[in-house]
């Protein structure tokens, strides 16, 4: 069956520091993949997208890498802050339907 | 900024109650969706509408689940007869075509 993996610990950077998310895939084939940040009891908010024919996306102090050979995603904040702490979401989508599959989702705690 | 919007922000309900979940969709959007999260768990595909039908639904979305779009700018999602395991924040999410979904902020069910 399809499955999404993101880093289930919670992972914790210093102010500054550049945060490194990963989302694993396995059993499928997206035509796209999205982020979304989660605030705690909020609804997912959209981030990035990038398709299955690209390999990197970036706005401003957020990237994001799609490799569909190793079936991987790469999610990097860069130069951190505190208001960047939150969950965040990986979701893998197909065609053109808008059905999303999420993964579980890592929390970032970003210190000052 | 345009944004959807979900009522009620929490429902109490008894266990074999009609629970009905509403939301404003972006007004110019042509695609809509239920997703659900059960507390600590992915947020979950429930159902989506195009063109006033049901263009996908999921393994959940059984026959006790059904959505409505009665006018112009509501979209609703209706529990016939709720269980337990039903408790959960439910969101809406409305798209303008591929990509993006802008959810709402949840309506949070609790069946006792």
């Amino acid at each position: 069956s399809q499955k999404i993996e993101q880093n289930s610990e919670a992972l914790n950077i210093q102010e500054g520091k550049t945060a490194t998310l990963t989302c694993n895939y396995t059993n499928y084939s997206p035509a796209y993949l999205q982020w979304y940040r989660q605030d705690p009891g909020r609804g997912p908010v959209f981030l990035l997208l990038i398709r299955e024919n690209e390999k990197e996306k970036r706005k401003e102090r957020l990237k994001v890498t799609f490799d569909t050979t190793l079936k991987q995603s790469l999610f990097h904040i860069t130069a951190s802050q505190p208001a960047d702490s939150a969950t965040y979401l990986c979701a893998l989508g197909s065609g053109n339907t808008g059905k999303l599959i999420f993964g579980q989702g890592t929390t970032l705690q970003v210190k000052p | 900024e345009p944004e959807v919007t979900q009522t009620p922000s929490h429902q109490v309900t008894q266990m074999g109650q009609e629970v009905i979940l509403r939301c404003v969709p972006i007004s110019n959007h042509l695609y809509f969706y239920w997703y659900r999260q059960i507390l600590g768990q992915k947020v979950e595909f429930l159902v989506s509408f195009y063109n006033n039908e049901i263009s996908e639904k999921s393994e959940i979305f059984d026959d006790q689940f059904s959505v409505e779009r009665p006018d112009g700018s509501n979209f609703t999602l209706k529990i016939r007869s709720t269980k337990l395991e039903d408790s959960a924040m439910y969101f809406c999410a409305s798209q303008i075509h591929t990509g993006e979904l802008f959810f709402g902020e949840g309506s949070r069910l609790t069946v006792l």
